[in-house]
C-alpha cells in the first residue's frame, strides 16, 4: 500500500522567501506529524494534528512556521521569509493516532536556503 | 540538557559481534519508548517498541528501567546490513515522539 508521501523531494530557495512543503499521510491515519532534522542534529518536532487540529504547536520554531491540514489528509508546512539556518530536511509522519502507535515515516523534503 | 541522550559513536564492530547501544531519557513522565533505524540519507523506521519487562525481536533485544529512566538496545550477531543509525524515542502526553540524536552502527566484514 501507499506509504507516506512528501512534495518537493527537494527545495533550493533563496533567503527571505517563502515555501511550502506537502505531506499526503497514509490514508486512514488521523494524525500527522511534522519534524526537521539537521546536518548532524537530532530529529525535531515541529508540529502534530490530530484529525484537522493542532492540539501540539510547540516545537515550531517561530512566527515563521506555520501548518495546515484540511480534510483529514493532507497537510502544508509554510516557511515564511526563509533563513538560511531554516536548512534542514523536513519529515512528516502519521499513525492511526493511538497511544503509542507506530508513526509511519515520509521520505522528507530537502530544504535548501541559499 | 537533551531530554533524550545517546553516544553518537560511531561504534565499529565486526560481523557477528554483539554491541548494546544505550540511551537515557529526562523526563519522568515520558510514556512510551522506541528504537527507531534510520539509514543514510533515508527517514527513520520503527525497529522496535521498549516495554517495561524487556522485549526480544530476532537478534535484537530492548530493555527500560524506568527508575533509572534507561533504555538499551542489543544487537546480537551483527550482520552488515544492521550499519545504520539508531534513534532512541521516547513520547508522552500527545505522542510527538522525542528523539536521541542516534547512535551510529558500522558493521564491518
Amino acid at each position: 500500500g501507499a506509504g507516506v508521501s512528501q512534495s518537493p523531494s527537494n527545495k533550493v530557495t533563496e533567503k527571505g522567501k517563502d515555501v511550502e512543503l506537502r505531506c499526503d499521510p497514509i490514508s486512514g491515519h488521523t494524525a500527522l506529524y511534522w519534524y526537521r532534522q539537521s546536518l548532524g542534529q537530532g530529529l525535531e518536532f515541529l508540529i502534530y494534528f490530530q484529525g484537522n487540529s493542532a492540539p501540539d504547536k510547540s516545537g515550531l520554531p517561530s512566527d515563521r512556521f506555520s501548518a495546515e491540514r484540511t480534510g483529514g489528509s493532507v497537510s502544508t508546512l509554510t516557511i515564511q521569509r526563509t533563513q538560511q539556518e531554516d536548512s534542514a530536511v523536513y519529515l512528516c509522519a502519521s499513525s492511526l493516532g493511538l497511544a503509542g502507535g507506530e508513526q509511519f515515516f515520509g521520505p522528507g523534503t530537502r530544504l535548501t536556503v541559499l | 540538557r537533551k531530554e533524550v541522550e545517546q553516544d553518537p559513536g560511531p561504534f565499529n564492530v565486526p560481523e557477528g559481534a554483539t554491541v548494546a547501544f544505550n540511551c537515557t531519557y529526562s523526563n519522568s513522565a515520558s510514556q512510551s519508548f522506541f528504537w527507531y533505524r534510520q539509514d543514510c540519507r533515508k527517514e527513520p523506521k520503527l525497529l522496535m517498541s521498549v516495554y517495561s519487562s524487556g522485549n526480544e525481536d530476532g537478534r535484537f533485544t530492548a530493555q527500560l528501567n524506568r527508575a533509572s529512566q534507561y533504555i538499551s538496545l542489543l544487537i546480537r550477531d551483527s550482520k552488515l546490513s544492521d550499519s545504520a543509525t539508531y534513534l532512541c524515542v521516547a513520547t508522552y502526553n500527545t505522542d510527538k515522539l522525542i528523539f536521541g540524536t542516534g547512535t551510529r552502527l558500522q558493521v564491518f566484514p
